[in-house]
C-alpha cells in the first residue's frame, strides 16, 4: 500500500515568515494530493489540493508543489499569521483510498 | 446541507462491549471512509466504500466492521471493544476521488 511521510513534525515560525511542509509518497500510481488543516478539537478541513498532471498550484498565501519523479510534494505558506497555527496533514490518493501523513504542528508566534 | 454528521460525539465503553458509530451525509457522495486519529500518528484508514453495497478494508481494519446499505449511511461497528481502540474517529465523504474529503466532526471514544 501507499506510505506517506511528512516532515517536520513541528514547525515554529515568526509571524510574517514563510513555512514549508514536505511530504513524500511511495506509490507511483497516486494521482491526487490534498492538504488539510486541523485546528485544535476540530475536524480536518481541505485547504488546497493538486492533481498529478499539475506541478504547482497557488491560492492566495498558500501554494503546493508536486514533483512526481521524486515522489514528493510540499505546502508553502507565505506571510504567516497567528491564525495559521494548526496541524497540517498531507495526503496521497490512488483511486479509492486516501493515505495521510502523520501531521505537522505549525506554531506562528506573534 | 448538514454535510457529514457523526453520532455520538463522545462515548465511553467497557472492554468487551460492542457499539456502532453512526455516519450520515446528505451530499449524495459516493465515497465514504472511516479514519481513526491517534496522537502523532495522523489519520489511519479503517474501512472505505465507493458506493452502496461496496466496502473494503483500509490500513487498520481489525476489530471493526462496516456496511453500506444506502448512499447516505456508513456505520462503523466495534465488535468487542479494547483499550487500543481508544481514539478519535472521523467519518469522511467525497463526490469523487479527486475532490478531496469532507470530514464529520468526529467521535471521541474511550475504552476502559
Amino acid at each position: 500500500g501507499e506510505n506517506v511521510e511528512q516532515h517536520p513534525s513541528t514547525l515554529s515560525v515568526q509571524e510574517g515568515d514563510s513555512a514549508v511542509i514536505k511530504c513524500t509518497y511511495s506509490d507511483s500510481a497516486s494521482n491526487y494530493f490534498p492538504w488539510y488543516k486541523q485546528e485544535l478539537g476540530k475536524r480536518p478541513q481541505l485547504i488546497i489540493d493538486i492533481r498529478s498532471n499539475v506541478g504547482e498550484k497557488k491560492d492566495q498565501r498558500i501554494a503546493v508543489t508536486l514533483n512526481k519523479t521524486a515522489k514528493h510534494f510540499s505546502l508553502h505558506i507565505t506571510e504567516t499569521q497567528p491564525e495559521d497555527s494548526a496541524v497540517y496533514f498531507c495526503a496521497a490518493s490512488n483511486f479509492n483510498k486516501f493515505y495521510f501523513g502523520s501531521g505537522t504542528k505549525l506554531n506562528v508566534k506573534p | 446541507n448538514a454535510g457529514v454528521t457523526q453520532t455520538p460525539k463522545f462515548q465511553v465503553l467497557k472492554t468487551g462491549q460492542s457499539m456502532t458509530l453512526q455516519c450520515a451525509q446528505d451530499m449524495n457522495h459516493e465515497y465514504m471512509s472511516w479514519y481513526r486519529q491517534d496522537p502523532g500518528m495522523g489519520l489511519r484508514l479503517i474501512h472505505y466504500s465507493v458506493g452502496a453495497g461496496i466496502t473494503d478494508q483500509g490500513e487498520v481494519p481489525n476489530g471493526y466492521n462496516v456496511s453500506r446499505s444506502t448512499t447516505e449511511d456508513f456505520p462503523l461497528r466495534l465488535l468487542s471493544a479494547a483499550p487500543s481502540q481508544t481514539s478519535v474517529y472521523f467519518c469522511a465523504s467525497s463526490y469523487r476521488q479527486e475532490y478531496g474529503y469532507t470530514f464529520g466532526s468526529g467521535t471521541r471514544l474511550t475504552v476502559v
